[in-house]
């Protein structure tokens, strides 16, 4: 199994303010997943992080609102910026250690006002 | 956008009782997992299932797979409180050059003591 440290695992936040989520794994992994879970919603992919490379986003999620880096293949993060009240989310990291079996970190729960 | 659809939304049942938990996908699919969340916080994974399987069994868990109908449902016998938690299915498919997971809508379900 891996294990996963995110932080902060929770915060409030100032509309027009940026938070920085950062994701430490326990051993090096060659993709990390950034994924956004609104509140009573499921999870929806925001982008794969390649250590390397420049992150890959989906479809509604641009590199100007969510930068994420891959400085090495422990650790990635992703920075939500100029936040507004729709960006109140719970946010995962997550990698494949496993084919076919996904781990999480504990998630940040971002409220912003 | 999403690929999976769950039903139902939510769930009460009593301590003691089988919980069955359904879900759609679209799209071709080498194997489908389920994953459970506790308050909010992050996934677990529970039981993968490959395309060629029908059936699969993990303690009090049991998956059916049918890819002729596009579904999947999850089975926990015998519940108990700690299985209150929300249940999502999820796949893993590319588009936009990503490799991440595609969620469904979850399940949440309440084990009433």
């Amino acid at each position: 199994s891996a294990v996963i440290s995110q932080k902060p695992s929770r915060d409030i936040c100032q509309r027009g303010t940026s938070l920085t989520i950062q994701c430490q794994v326990d051993s090096q992994v060659t993709m990390m997943f950034w994924y956004r879970q609104q509140p009573g919603q499921s999870l929806t992919l925001i982008a794969t992080a390649n250590q390397g490379s420049e992150a890959t986003y989906e479809s509604g999620f641009v590199i100007d609102k969510f930068p994420i880096s891959r400085p090495n293949l422990t650790f990635s993060t992703l920075t939500v910026s100029n936040m507004s009240p729709e960006d109140s989310s719970i946010y995962l990291c997550s990698v494949d250690r496993e084919p076919g079996k996904a781990f999480f970190g504990q998630g940040t729960r971002l409220t912003v006002v | 956008s999403q690929q999976g659809e769950e039903d139902p939304q939510a769930l009460s049942i009593q301590e003691g009782e089988n919980a069955t938990m359904n879900c759609s996908y679209k799209t071709s699919i080498n194997n489908l997992q389920w994953y459970r969340q506790n308050s909010g916080r992050g996934l677990v994974h529970l039981i993968l299932i490959r395309s060629n399987e029908r059936e699969k069994h993990s303690g009090r868990l049991r998956v059916t797979l049918d890819t002729s109908k596009k579904s999947s449902s999850l089975l926990i016998t015998a519940s108990q409180a700690a299985d209150t938690a929300s249940y999502f299915c999820a796949t893993k498919y590319s588009g936009g050059g990503a490799d991440g997971l595609t969620f469904g809508k979850g399940t949440h379900l309440i084990i009433q003591p």
